[in-house]
């Protein structure tokens, strides 16, 4: 079946680090693409999102860049600030499903 | 404002007991799901609804259930049945089911002992 595979953590970061936290996927046909973010104590919030091949998403300085050759979706931003603290959630939508997280990745930055 | 709540955020049961996690929405949402989290294992769908009146098993239903009596609410009863309850809970709700933005509440946090 579908599934999501994160990089596991924690990632420790310094402040003003560039961040990379790797997703890949499995999936039949063409699935959505997405991360939510985890702040501690609170429930999920949609980061940025992907629909289709080589669509970008961004938002609050994150990226993600659907590779459909490499079927991934890997997380990155430039300077990382502590109040990025959190644990990251990739995840994959196909038509007629639930949405299939991965485990998560915790990040911690540290000032 | 429009969102979800989830109350309480902290609850505490003895064994044996059921135990009943309130969700509410006010986003008009047809489609609500019941995930439970745990450390390092992620996010897993326990039951999900899109429509009043029918609900459907996720992939770790066992020892669960559910009501949707009202668009607004989904609430989540973990029985006695359940081996390990202790678990944070998220309700979520989207659009429809069709629809992969899903909007989630604050979470309940579970401790059976």
């Amino acid at each position: 079946g579908d599934s999501v595979t994160q990089m596991e953590g924690p990632v420790t970061l310094s402040e003003e680090a560039f961040l990379t936290i790797n997703c890949t996927y499995t999936a039949t046909g063409y699935p959505s693409l997405f991360w939510y973010v985890q702040y501690p104590g609170e429930g999920l919030q949609l980061l940025l999102k992907a629909t289709k091949a080589d669509d970008k998403g961004s938002n609050k300085g994150f990226e993600a860049t659907y590779r459909k050759e490499t079927t991934s979706f890997h997380l990155e931003k430039g300077s990382v600030q502590v109040s990025d603290s959190a644990v990251y959630f990739c995840a994959l939508y196909q038509a007629g499903t639930a949405l299939i997280f991965g485990k998560g990745t915790t990040l911690s930055v540290s000032s | 404002d429009g969102g979800i709540t989830q109350s309480p955020k902290y609850l505490f049961r003895k064994e044996g007991q059921n135990v009943t996690l309130s969700c509410e929405q006010n986003l008009n949402h047809d489609a609500m799901y019941w995930y439970r989290q745990d450390p390092g294992q992620g996010l897993r769908l326990i039951y999900y609804s899109q429509i009043v009146n029918d609900f459907q098993k996720g992939d770790i239903a066992e020892g669960y259930s559910v009501s949707r009596e009202k668009k607004e609410s989904f609430p989540l009863t973990v029985t006695s049945a359940q081996k390990n309850p202790t678990a944070f809970y998220l309700c979520a709700s989207s659009i429809r089911l069709a629809s992969y933005e899903q909007y989630f509440g604050p979470g309940t946090r579970l401790t059976v002992t």
